[in-house]
């Protein structure tokens, strides 16, 4: 099993249009959790972090299931500049500054 | 946040060759990490790099083939020794600033290897 899984998507979705990614996790013990977005060749930056509360920032909301080892991504009234990779992001539990990369998923906003 | 400049930011190199790829980061940091992105997939973490003390290399991973330096608290250099074109990839810095919680990880642009 994956440390960190993602659907790869690409999920292909009208502007306006709601959209969630999940995310699993394998190891119970990792204690931070983040989302980044990849935009084609540059480098990951990092989205928001995902708190145990849940967590809104705008459009983008963030919730995690520890009980579960699931995060998810919700985005709501996409727009075309949202179209990137969205990597899921796990502060591993042997080293507390080591993170571990999801594979992303890719959206793509069409108009 | 910090600033991190890596170069270079691509190159197309002959196998057997090496290349050092550097990072400079505009703050004091402790910790900086390598990480390898290999086409269409995502980021591995190569090595830990802390000045001071000798990298830690992940599984998979060795010192002879990427050699890393980190000679003070705002720079370092990996390496990528006697390369094979499996060796082509997107090689990234990053860096954790002390202090700033989830928000400390900074990753440099990137050099786009590629070996011929």
């Amino acid at each position: 099993r994956k440390e960190v899984e993602q659907d790869p998507g690409p999920f292909n979705v009208p502007e306006g249009a709601t959209v969630a990614f999940n995310c699993t996790y394998s190891n119970s013990a990792s204690q931070s959790f983040f989302w980044y977005r990849q935009d084609c060749r540059k480098e990951p930056k990092l989205l928001m972090s995902v708190y145990s509360s849940g967590n809104e920032d705008g459009r983008f909301t963030a919730q995690l299931n520890r009980a579960s080892q699931y995060i998810s991504l919700l985005i709501r009234d996409s727009k075309l500049s949202d179209s990137a990779t969205y990597l899921c992001v796990v502060n591993w539990v042997d080293s507390s500054y080591k993170l571990i990369f999801g594979s992303g998923t890719r959206l793509l906003v069409r108009p | 946040s910090a600033v991190i400049s890596q170069k270079p930011s691509r190159d197309i190199c002959q196998r057997g060759t090496s290349l050092t790829i550097q990072c400079q980061v505009d703050s004091q940091v402790t910790m900086m990490f390598w990480y390898r992105q290999q086409p269409g997939q995502s980021l591995t973490l190569i090595a830990t790099a802390n000045q001071g003390s000798e990298a830690t290399y992940e599984s998979g991973f060795v010192i002879d083939k990427f050699p890393i330096s980190r000679p003070n608290l705002t720079f370092s250099t990996l390496t990528v020794s006697n390369m094979s074109p499996e060796d082509s990839s997107i090689y990234l810095c990053s860096v954790l600033i002390p202090g700033q919680g989830n928000y400390g990880y900074t990753f440099g642009s990137g050099t786009r290897l590629t070996v011929v």
